[in-house]
Order: structure tokens, then C-alpha cells, then sequence
């Protein structure tokens, strides 16, 4: 899997929107960005992943910059409850699978 | 639809001691995989267990093992524990080998005195 780079911390304020940058210049052809979060005590929860194209659900949007090299999850407006620590992680589908979990960027939501 | 369930959630043993951890998969889910998480860090990929097949194990001694049973249930074991195992160990699984939209459990928290 591709290494990957995020801040170890940031904050935003409640309402507005989060960016949290990921960094995988080394990201190989067959391998996706996949976001995933966990808040304080629970199990990291899926969020969105893409390949090349921007993606965006019903929990955020996913910005892949053309040279797939780095990418942005957008949480449109955060509420407190999106505190958590967010995992950037690049990996191809199925295959060998040694999915590998950095430190994350802690996201701090304040009112 | 119940998610992902792990026994027990909290769990304290001695060095030296063995322990047995368990994890029921969503229905339909085919797949279980196990991470270790030690506090302030991410998790850490042990194994996936596919069809009753392991598919992938990360970098952890031979003290651990699993399983996976007839109905996709598993079971991560740890022997000759170590004050290093005391960890969140986290079970997640997902529809086939891919792992693209994995469910994770709560955890079980294990304190090795």
C-alpha cells in the first residue's frame, strides 16, 4: 500500500466546513484513497473512497487532485459529533491485503 | 440490521496467560478481519479470514492466531501474552475479500498486568 501523510491535528469550527488534506504522492495506479473516522471509544467507521474522480455521499466529498497525489475529505458543514480522528489510507481493492492505518489527523469540531 | 458484535468488551489478564477473543460478522458478511490498536495509534492490520481461509496477516508473531467458523464467526487467539498485547483489538468484516467498505465492531479492550 502507498504511504500517506496527514497533520496530526486540526480544528474547525462547528457549522462550517472541514478539509482534511492527505498526502500520497507515491499512490499506485490500481490503488484508491479510502477515508475512514473513528470517534473516542468506538470502532473507525467507513466514510468515502474514490480512485480518480472527485466523490461525493451523504457524509462528505472526496477531492483527488489530477495527479492523484494528494487529496482533501470536505465535511460540508461539521457538527460536534464529527470529532474524531480521520484515517487516510491508499490501497488497492481485494488482492493483497495489508490495509495499513497511520495516526490520522485528530479534527476537533468547536462550537 | 445488527452490526458488527464482539465478546467480551473489556477483558484483563496477567502475563503469560492465553486469551481468547470472539467477533460475529454482519449477516451476509463472508469476510472478518482483526487489527490491533494500541492507544494513539492507528489500527493494525492481523489478519483476514475469508471462507474459513486466512487471506492476508499483517506483521505479528505466531502468538497469534484465528479462526473462522461455519457461520463466518471468529475468533482471534493470543497466547503467552505479553504487557505489549494490551490493546483495543478490533474485528471488522465485510461482503467478499475486498475491503473497500469494511464494518467494524466496538472492540475489545485487553490489559495485560
Amino acid at each position: 500500500d502507498a504511504k500517506t501523510t496527514q497533520p496530526p491535528s486540526m480544528d474547525c469550527a462547528e457549522g462550517r466546513a472541514a478539509n482534511l488534506p492527505c498526502n500520497h504522492s507515491t499512490i499506485s495506479g490500481n490503488e484508491y484513497v479510502y477515508w475512514y473516522r473513528q470517534i473516542h471509544s468506538q470502532g473507525p467507521q467507513y466514510i468515502i473512497h474514490g480512485l480518480k474522480n472527485n466523490e461525493t455521499n451523504e457524509m462528505a466529498s472526496l477531492i483527488i487532485t489530477e495527479d492523484r497525489k494528494s487529496s482533501t475529505l470536505i465535511l460540508p458543514h461539521a457538527t460536534l459529533r464529527d470529532t474524531a480522528v480521520y484515517y487516510c489510507i491508499a490501497s488497492s481493492r481485494g488482492g493483497s491485503y495489508i490495509p495499513t492505518f497511520g495516526r490520522g489527523t485528530s479534527l476537533i469540531v468547536h462550537p | 440490521d445488527a452490526g458488527v458484535t464482539q465478546s467480551p468488551t473489556h477483558l484483563i489478564k496477567t502475563r503469560g496467560q492465553h486469551v481468547t477473543l470472539r467477533c460475529s460478522p454482519i449477516s451476509g458478511h463472508k469476510s472478518v478481519s482483526w487489527y490491533q490498536q494500541v492507544l494513539g495509534q492507528g489500527p493494525q492490520f492481523i489478519f483476514q479470514y475469508y471462507e474459513k481461509e486466512e487471506r492476508g496477516r499483517g506483521n505479528f508473531p505466531d502468538r497469534f492466531s484465528a479462526r473462522q467458523f461455519p457461520n463466518y464467526s471468529s475468533e482471534l487467539n493470543v497466547n503467552a501474552l505479553l504487557l505489549g498485547d494490551s490493546a483495543l483489538y478490533l474485528c471488522a468484516s465485510s461482503l467478499d475479500r475486498a475491503w473497500e467498505t469494511q464494518y467494524f465492531g466496538p472492540g475489545t479492550r485487553l490489559l495485560v498486568l
